[in-house]
């Protein structure tokens, strides 16, 4: 069965700095998927980013890239210039072809104005 | 594209009233997926269906639980008898299969007094 722990309950960063949300996660397949989810509190989840594990590049959203570690299990989200927009509840997510998503316990983000 | 629609978007009800939750996939979209969303437990999936077979129905709690998807656009979530542990956040998703990202519904807010 996959696992994703993500080890920080809360992050804070200064609006236009740079903050990276960590992320570990345990499977035994060999193709899966990785994924970051926004949820502001509109509660509406957004996908953000994703990454296929047997692409070695780290995929990239205009402010929004990963860190891919395959051998280390790990998949942090790094926000560039960060916005007050951007202050939610992040998750990060893998499944495999036949498997449904399974979610970490969620980094609540906080942008400092 | 109208995305991924559920109603209602809050619910309150007496415990031991029946309650029913309505999903609408994206058109095209051949698996459906319920999770449940509290602060104690995170994002739980309940069950799954691909091209509207129910695939896998662990993650339904108790046999309070139901759900069905009588056709490719329509599904249902019931709980019946409710209780007040059942308060939750109650999310649908669609993808195009399994191991994909997955598009959310905006979600049901459930409460049972």
């Amino acid at each position: 069965a996959q696992t994703v722990t993500q080890s920080q309950p809360e992050m804070s960063v200064q609006e236009a700095e740079t903050v990276t949300l960590s992320c570990t996660y345990d499977t035994s397949e060999s193709d899966y998927y990785l994924f970051w989810y926004k949820q502001p509190p509109s509660r509406q989840m957004i996908l953000v980013i994703r990454q296929e594990a047997y692409k070695q590049q780290n995929a990239t959203e205009n402010r929004f890239s990963v860190n891919f570690q395959k051998a280390a299990k790990s998949f942090s989200l790094k926000i560039s210039d960060s916005q007050l927009g951007d202050a939610a509840m992040y998750f990060c997510a893998s499944n495999s072809g036949n498997t449904p998503l399974v979610f970490g316990k969620g980094t609540r983000l906080s942008v400092i104005a | 594209d109208a995305g991924v629609i559920q109603s209602p978007r809050h619910e309150v009800t007496e415990m031991g009233q029946e309650v029913t939750l309505r999903c609408k996939p994206i058109s095209g979209h051949n698996s459906l997926f319920w999770y449940r969303q509290t602060m104690m437990r995170g994002l739980e999936l309940l069950i799954y269906f691909n091209n509207n077979v129910p695939i896998d129905d662990s993650g339904m709690p108790e046999d309070r639980f139901s759900a069905k998807m009588p056709n490719a656009s329509f599904s249902t979530l019931k709980i019946q008898p409710s209780e007040p542990r059942d308060s939750a956040v109650y999310f649908c998703a669609s993808s195009l299969r399994t191991g994909r990202g997955y598009t959310f519904g905006s979600g049901t807010r459930l409460t049972v007094v």
